[in-house]
């Protein structure tokens, strides 16, 4: 069984770009979440999918966007990078949207915003 | 709102010293719990969960009771390795809106 991966593991972006960060979920699941680690804090959550649609939403800004495609895989894209959006981004799924709440996660894409 | 508070660390243990992190929560209904675990460099790894009152989770010698009356889940171990050498997060399912609620992590360093 394959476990949750993303893609790219590191990536340094400037402020202003924009960046896309992915994520497939693990076999047989069905819903994606994605957080957001700054360092030396906990994650946060910025929103979750389930079969395409957008499911619950942190409070994050509008440039943070996801989605999610019918192989349950899923990105997410921050427009107009800020040097705050420096963090770890981790990926987890869950079996279906009614047992979301055991979320099983990737090691995470490391962006550094310069 | 719903939250998560845990002990400060850094913990600094000697190998097969008895390790508990403590962990207290707010909510309104009663959560599943649980704890991750993050390796140096890696993502978050579930190491144990309850899901109702008076259950014990347990995993690789880690333990942790959802104690309702104290809402707490303090994590232990009776016997910790170098290898147990990492931060560790205490988490609540947050029914409502989709999402685990985190705590801000502690970090273990266990020394030979």
């Amino acid at each position: 069984e394959t476990g949750v991966t993303q893609s790219p593991t590191h990536l340094i972006k400037t402020r202003g770009q924009q960046v896309t960060l992915r994520c497939s979920s693990q076999s047989g699941h069905n819903t994606v979440s994605w957080y957001q680690q700054a360092l030396g804090q906990g994650p946060q959550f910025i929103f979750q999918y389930y079969r395409e649609e957008e499911n619950g939403r942190g409070n994050f800004p509008p440039r943070f966007s996801g989605l999610q495609f019918p192989n349950y895989s899923s990105e997410l894209n921050v427009n107009a990078l800020e040097l705050d959006d420096s963090a770890l981004y981790l990926c987890a799924s869950s079996v279906d949207r009614g047992q979301q709440e055991t979320q099983y996660f990737g090691p995470g894409t490391r962006l550094l915003v310069l | 709102g719903n939250s998560v508070t845990q002990m400060e660390g850094p913990v600094t243990l000697s190998e097969e010293a008895f390790l508990t992190i403590n962990c207290t929560y707010t909510a309104t209904g009663y959560p599943s719990l649980f704890w991750y675990v993050q390796y140096p460099g890696e993502g978050l790894q579930l190491l144990l969960k309850a899901t109702k009152a008076d259950d014990k989770g347990s995993n690789k010698g880690f333990e942790a009771t959802y104690r309702k009356e104290t809402t707490s889940f303090h994590l232990e171990k009776g016997s910790v390795q170098v290898s147990d050498s990492a931060v560790y997060f205490c988490a609540l399912f947050s029914g409502g809106y989709n999402k685990l609620i985190f705590g801000a992590g502690t970090r273990l360093a266990v020394h030979p």
